[in-house]
């Protein structure tokens, strides 16, 4: 099955800066790859995704890259914010039929005002 | 908010008890799972529903019954628990299996004492 490793599992950065979390996957196969926020007391929140047929996506402050070469993902976040601070999770399915998604372990962003 | 609510938020029960979370989408979806989240662990799926069928049961031991009666609400039953049961129990639910995408309820924190 799909293993999916996310990196750090921690991270502290100063508002204004940026932040990139990183995933790998293991099934080649895998073809869509969303990220979620999650909020202390909230559920996941899907933020972006994206499909193996692109390289890069963008919506405002925050951009995925996917490399299915190297099978590995990031997502970035530029000219961070407090309200930023949250966990996030990294995910790998296939997508046109049902496939569990694998999520990774989560990453703890802090930014700090 | 998401669109899928919860209730309890917050449950202690103790490992005789008999205790039910629910979920209601609000969404017109027609796939609903649960998730199990536990610290430093990924997302863990325990039950998949479509069109009130049970479609997947990821070998979730029999102290958790999940029920269906329509497409807009889920139950999950649980009775004789253990304490390694704890953890925050979420909601999600799609169109249908075949979308990715996913809309998460905020979650109930379970505690068995």
């Amino acid at each position: 099955g799909e293993n999916v490793e996310q990196h750090p599992s921690t991270l502290s950065v100063q508002e204004g800066d940026s932040a990139v979390i990183k995933c790998t996957y293991s099934d080649s196969a895998s073809n869509y790859f969303p990220w979620y926020k999650q909020e202390l007391g909230k559920g996941p929140q899907l933020i972006i995704d994206i499909r193996s047929n692109v390289g890069e996506k963008k919506d405002q402050r925050i951009a995925v890259t996917l490399n299915k070469t190297a099978k590995h993902f990031s997502l970035h976040i530029t000219e961070t914010q407090p309200e930023d601070s949250a966990v996030y999770f990294c995910a790998a399915s296939l997508s046109g039929g049902y496939q569990k998604v694998t999520f990774g372990i989560g990453t703890k962003l802090q930014v700090i005002p | 908010e998401t669109g899928v609510t919860q209730t309890p938020r917050h449950l202690v029960m103790g490992m005789t008890n008999k205790k039910s979370l629910k979920c209601e989408q609000h969404l017109g979806h027609n796939a609903m799972y649960w998730y199990k989240q536990s610290a430093k662990k990924p997302l863990e799926l325990m039950f998949v529903y479509n069109f009130k069928e049970q479609t997947e049961n990821n070998s979730v031991p029999s102290r958790f019954s999940p029920e269906c009666p329509n497409s807009s609400h889920l139950f999950l039953h649980l009775h004789t628990l253990q304490p390694e049961d704890s953890a925050l129990y979420l909601c999600a639910s799609s169109q249908g299996v075949m979308d990715n995408e996913q809309f998460f309820g905020p979650g109930t924190r379970l505690t068995v004492l």
